[in-house]
């Protein structure tokens, strides 16, 4: 069945510090994939997302690129601020075969000043 | 803010009791999901709903059910509560199937 395999976590990283958290996914055809940000306390809000194969998702300075060929949506930044300090999830979504996000477990990310 | 209305936010009570989430969807919006976020066991979808017909169902017990009325809204009902239900509930919602979901802050059941 479909997944998503998201770096185990905590991350710590200094401010101004270059953000990679790896994704992978497992999945037939060609599914829709998201990278979800939550605050402490919220919700979660959509960061970004791609629709289909070596499209680039951006977003407030986070990028992930869809690449096929390795099934992953690595989500990167290139300078971290205490802001970020959240927990974010990857997520993939099959748009013409089925109603389900399959979501990672989600990484907590510490930024600290 | 995402527009995704829950109610309550915080809920307290005990084991074999029930309890009713709600959500209002984002105006326009004809889908609604639920999840459920535990520490254990990460965020799970739980069901959605599609202008009032159940669209797909995921790791759902039958102790819960759900339901969407037709001005959209959704209920989230549990019942026989165990201590391991407590959690994070959240509903999201889209305007059709598989677009971007928009997620409401949650309602955080606690079962004493």
């Amino acid at each position: 069945g479909d997944s998503v395999t998201q770096m185990e976590g905590p991350v710590t990283l200094s401010e101004e510090a270059f953000l990679t958290i790896n994704c992978t996914y497992t999945a037939t055809g060609y599914p829709s994939l998201f990278w979800y940000v939550q605050y402490p306390g919220e919700g979660l809000q959509l960061l970004l997302k791609a629709t289909k194969a070596d499209d680039k998702g951006s977003n407030k300075g986070f990028e992930a690129t869809y690449r096929k060929e390795t099934t992953s949506f690595h989500l990167e930044k290139g300078s971290v601020q205490v802001s970020d300090s959240a927990v974010y999830f990857c997520a993939l979504i099959q748009p013409y075969t089925g109603n389900q996000f399959y979501f990672g477990t989600g990484t907590s990310l510490t930024v600290i000043p | 803010d995402s527009g995704v209305t829950q109610t309550p936010k915080h809920l307290i009570t005990a084991t074999g009791q029930r309890v009713t989430l709600r959500c209002s969807p984002r105006s326009g919006d004809l889908s609604v999901y639920w999840y459920q976020q535990s520490l254990d066991q990460g965020l799970q979808f739980l069901i959605q709903y599609y202008n009032g017909e159940e669209r797909a169902k995921g790791n759902i017990l039958e102790r819960f059910s759900a339901q969407q009325f037709p001005d959209l809204h959704s209920e989230l009902n549990l019942s026989s509560l165990e201590l391991g239900d407590s959690a994070l509930y959240f509903c999201a919602s889209s305007r059709l199937d598989s677009q971007p979901q928009h997620f409401g802050d949650g309602t955080r059941l606690s079962i004493l």
